[in-house]
Formats: structure tokens, sequence, C-alpha cells
């Protein structure tokens, strides 16, 4: 079974600090997303990367950076954070390859409060 | 409009009901269809995958697509009250761009 674990379920952060939240996959995957989840608006894509050290912008990247410098591990990076930044974080791999099954796995999310 | 449409619910429904869970795209692209189940507090996991048009069974679970009308369906057979989730679909092309629905929040009444 594919696994994807993130570094916390639940994390409180104050407006203005720098947040990482960590994503590690152990399927080899080559590619890996993070999306956002809010209520009413769905699964909203922040950025993906197809391959280390690559990496492509989603549909709503402003405020966010991504890392991946090893196959396994993506990382999402908040500059400074803010209070419309508190949201459900997911990260998913994927592996290569257009096919029917090569389908999305998630994480089990991290929940980030911004005060 | 958007590329995805579903209805969010929430849907309420008695243990052994038959449950119909819908959603609607516009791009006529998309080849790969998903669902997937997630329940409170938790990242959605995959429930069903089909390729193209047509019908797949896996258990209480059928997934249907309709490519004509850009149309997919879950059905969930003897509905039991740990289906009680938040139900995804999803779809894509050929690449890695997945577009999601909103999600249909399920409730089955024991």
């Amino acid at each position: 079974d594919v696994k994807v674990t993130q570094s916390s379920r639940y994390l409180v952060k104050r407006t203005g600090e720098k947040v990482f939240l960590e994503c590690v996959q152990d399927m080899d995957h080559e590619n890996m997303f993070w999306y956002r989840q809010d209520p009413g608006l769905g699964l909203r894509l922040i950025y993906f990367s197809y391959d280390v050290k690559m990496k492509e912008k989603g549909d709503i990247p402003e405020g966010y950076s991504v890392s991946r410098e090893k196959k396994e591990r993506f990382s999402l990076i908040l500059e400074s954070a803010s209070t419309n930044q508190t949201s459900m974080y997911l990260c998913a791999s994927r592996g290569g390859g257009s096919g029917s099954g090569n389908e999305q796995f998630f994480g089990p999310g991290t929940r980030l409060t911004v005060l | 409009q958007k590329e995805v449409e579903q209805d969010p619910g929430p849907l309420s429904v008695p243990e052994g009901a038959i449950v119909s869970l819908n959603c609607t795209y516009s791009n006529s692209a998309f080849q790969y269809f998903m669902w997937y189940r997630q329940y409170s507090r938790k990242g959605p996991e995959l429930l069903m995958y089909t390729y193209s048009s047509g019908n797949k069974e896996d258990g209480r679970f059928t997934a249907q697509v309709d490519k004509s009308s850009k149309y997919i369906s879950l059905f969930i057979r003897d509905s039991q009250p740990s289906d009680s989730a938040t139900y995804l679909c999803a779809m894509r092309n050929t690449g890695n761009q997945f577009y999601f629905g909103t999600g249909t929040s399920l409730t089955v009444i024991p």
C-alpha cells in the first residue's frame, strides 16, 4: 500500500511566522502535490513537483513556496503566515505514466491554524 | 463555469438504502475518473477509478461514466453507517492536472 505521511496533524502558528509542512511518500513516486482544502471550495492545487528539484505552480501559489531535495520528500513553506492561510493542507503522490489506476494517493492532512 | 460540478448535499439516508452520488463536467478531454472517500479530519482515500465510459463494480460500489453526457456516478448498495463520509469525484486527461469536485457529504443513519 502507498503510504503518504505528513509531519503534523494539527499546527497552530502566529501571523508572520515561517511555517514548514513536510510530506514523505514511500512508493518511489515521481509526482508529489500540495493542496489546500476549504469548505465550499474543495481541493485547490498549490504546487506540484514531477521530479527532484522540479516544481510547477498550481492554481493558488501566492504566499507559498516548495522544496523537493529528495524524491520521497516534498515540503510546503509558508514564508510569512497569514490568517487567510488557515486551512487543511493535503499532500498527495502519484507514480509516473498516464494510464488508469495511476492516481493520486493522499496523506492524512495537516490542519493549520494561523492566529 | 467550474470544470467539475458536484452537489454538496448533505445527503442523509437510512441504513440499507441505495445511494447515488453524481458529478458533471465540462471538459470532453477527461479520460480518467475517480472517486475518493474522505472521513472527517482525514485525507481522501482512493475508492474507485475508471477509464473512459462504462461501469466498474467493486463490492457494494459501482462507478459509472457517461462521456456523452459528461456525467459520472457512484452507487453504493446496502449502505452502512461506516459509509458516512464526504465523497469527492475527480478526473483528468493524460497528465498531472487533476480536477476535483467539492465533495458530497453523506450520512447513513442506523
